[in-house]
Formats: structure tokens, sequence, C-alpha cells
């Protein structure tokens, strides 16, 4: 079993949508938990990290279930500028692991 | 803030010869760099992680001898490919971590073409 697993997608959505992905990690001791973005053929960049309570970044959420071991971005209102890969990525305390991304594809 | 460095950006060998990548932070000191490789529409999957002043501790299934790590400085590792091959073509990229702090900050990627 992967450690960390995504639907890779790829989720096409108009303009203005929202949408939502979700993350799955296999490792119960995991702390921490991120989503970074990543463009075609560029290193991923941190979109924000999760914590248990829920966290908010403008039109982006992220949401953490550590009883299901779950993992939930959700963003609104999407721009043309939000297509990219999102990487769902667990620190199970002493490196990242990495999911294999979420495609989003935003269309006009 | 938090800028790291990869150099080259991209690097076209033959097969045999050996690569040299150099990871550098340029405005903090990290403690701790990551060596990641990622296949395409693969994720990435950390190769190694690198101490300041000690051993590269590799992961399983990656080999030392073939992937070199120095990391000489608190601002500067180097993975060597040595012996390179077309199945070591791919996106090799490299992350920092400043201190104790979990945040790590990628590098723009080398990509390496095994002729």
């Amino acid at each position: 079993r992967k450690e960390v697993e995504q639907d890779p997608g790829p989720f096409n959505v108009p303009e203005g949508a929202t949408v939502a992905f979700n993350c799955t990690y296999s490792n119960s001791a995991s702390q921490s938990f991120f989503w970074y973005r990543q463009d075609c053929r560029k290193e991923p960049k941190l979109l924000m990290s999760v914590y248990s309570s829920g966290n908010e970044d403008g039109r982006f959420t992220a949401q953490l279930n550590r009883a299901s071991q779950y993992i939930s971005l959700l963003i609104r209102d999407s721009k043309l500028s939000d297509s990219a890969t999102y990487l769902c990525v667990v620190n199970p305390g002493y490196a990242l692991n990495f999911g294999k991304g979420t495609s989003l594809l935003v269309t006009p | 803030g938090a800028v790291v460095s990869q150099h080259p950006s991209w690097v076209i060998c033959k097969s045999g010869t050996s690569v040299k990548i150099e990871c550098r932070s340029l405005d903090f000191q990290a403690t701790t760099m990551f060596w990641y490789r990622q296949f395409p529409k693969q994720s990435l999957m950390l190769m190694a992680t690198s101490n300041e002043g000690s051993k590269a501790t590799y992961e399983q299934g990656v080999e030392k001898d073939k992937f070199l790590i120095n990391h000489a400085s608190l601002t500067l590792s180097t993975l060597t490919v040595t012996s390179a091959h077309p199945e070591d073509s791919s996106f090799y990229i490299c992350s920092a971590r400043p201190g104790l702090a979990e945040t790590q900050y990628f590098g723009p990627g080398t990509r390496l073409l095994v002729l």
C-alpha cells in the first residue's frame, strides 16, 4: 500500500467552480501534513499546512481527519492560474512523503 | 527569503559520464538537505537525506555508490550521479531545511537526460 494516495485526476473544471481533492495516508504516526502545488516541469511549492482544526487561506481550505487518515483541499472560485498538480504531503517524522498529485485544469 | 538554487538546471550527457548537481541555500543555513527524484507522472521520491558534516542517509533501493552526496557546508550540498545511464534520466530536486524548522524549501530542479 502506498504511503500517500491521491486520485490523479485530471479534474477539469470551469472558472469559478469549487473543486475538492482528497488524500489518504497509511502511517498513523504521521505528524504533519501539507498541500504543495507543482506546475509543469517546476519544483513543488508549499501551498498550505494542514491542521486538525482545519485551516483556510483565502480561497483554499484544508481539512485533516486523523481518525480516518484523510486530508482534503477545497478550492473555491477557481481561477485559470489554479491549473497545476496538487501534491498531498505527509511527514511521518523524518522526511516528507509525497503523493503522486492530483491534476487540475481550470478552463475559461 | 528562503531561496534554494540548483545548478545546472538541465544537463544532457552521454552514458557513462558522471554528472554533479549543486544545491545551495542562498539566504539561510541548511542543517539538512534532501535529494528527490521525480520520473514523469510520478511522485517525488526521496533519495537521501544529508546533514552538514556527516554521511548522507540513503533510502532503500538507492545506491549510495552511484549517487554520491556531499554536504560540506551549511549552504551547499552536491549530488553526483556516477557513470550515468539512460535509466538515470529524471528530474532531480533538492530541498533545504533551516535548522529545526519543519518547512523544506525546494530548489528549481535539474533535468538530467542521459543518452
